[in-house]
């Protein structure tokens, strides 16, 4: 009931292509889906995050639709970048901070120029 | 701020040796977790503490790990004695607990390989 499962495991784009990663979860305690970027060498880092009050988020480039009866949710990356390739992890987790973030396995994403 | 501060960045030990992997959260911040990384397994959470308390240690995978946190700004995670398996980059990550702000901040990691 703590998993979440992220797909696809890679993915490779075109420049100025779309990119698109789902995740799923079972646990319904869970009411905060953030995700993050990762670089080689670095720790991840928050780039978007929702909450189930809503069924989508924007920010820039960044989006996140989110499917509360079916409990999934997905990252849309428009127009990727070279400078997007990275490996990106959803995450669920509560509201109130302190409770234990659960990250799905992590999708490498690879922007061909 | 400097951020989350980890150390060392790089470990190479050998197997039966004692480990001590160190983490410096954000001032201010209340929560601290510990997460191992490795391709098989993803992100793994280890152990987490709230104002230095250890709240959740289920994810530790066995005896031989163990970790502190002494004050509000210090943490150590310990393995002993080492084994290859537990080859993987290590993250401390902390955050600041109230509502609305749960947010982690990554350190850098500590890669540590074990031969």
């Amino acid at each position: 009931q703590q998993q979440v499962k992220q797909s696809p495991q890679s993915l490779i784009v075109q420049k100025g292509g779309i990119s698109i990663i789902n995740c799923a979860y079972e646990n319904t305690a869970f009411d905060y889906f953030p995700w993050y970027q990762q670089f080689p060498g670095k720790g991840p880092a928050l780039l978007i995050a929702i909450r189930p009050d809503v069924s989508e988020k924007k920010e820039g480039r960044f989006t996140i639709s989110f499917n509360k009866s079916a409990k999934q949710f997905s990252l849309h990356i428009m127009d990727s970048q070279p400078g997007d390739s990275a490996t990106y992890f959803c995450a669920a987790s509560r509201w109130t901070g302190g409770f234990k973030t659960i990250f799905g396995a992590g999708t490498r994403l690879f922007v061909k120029a | 701020d400097a951020g989350v501060i980890q150390s060392p960045r790089h470990e190479v030990t050998e197997m039966g040796q004692e480990v001590t992997l160190r983490c410096k959260p954000i001032s201010g911040h209340d929560y601290l977790f510990w997460y191992r990384q490795t391709m098989m397994r993803g992100l793994e959470l280890l152990i987490y503490f709230n104002n230095n308390v250890p709240i959740d240690d289920s994810g530790m995978p066995e005896d031989r790990f163990s970790a502190k946190m002494p004050n509000a700004s210090f943490s150590t995670l310990k393995i002993q004695p080492s084994e290859p398996r537990d080859s993987a980059v290590y993250f401390c990550a902390s955050s600041l607990g109230v509502s609305g702000a749960n947010v982690l901040t990554f350190g850098a990691g500590s890669r540590l390989t074990v031969l």
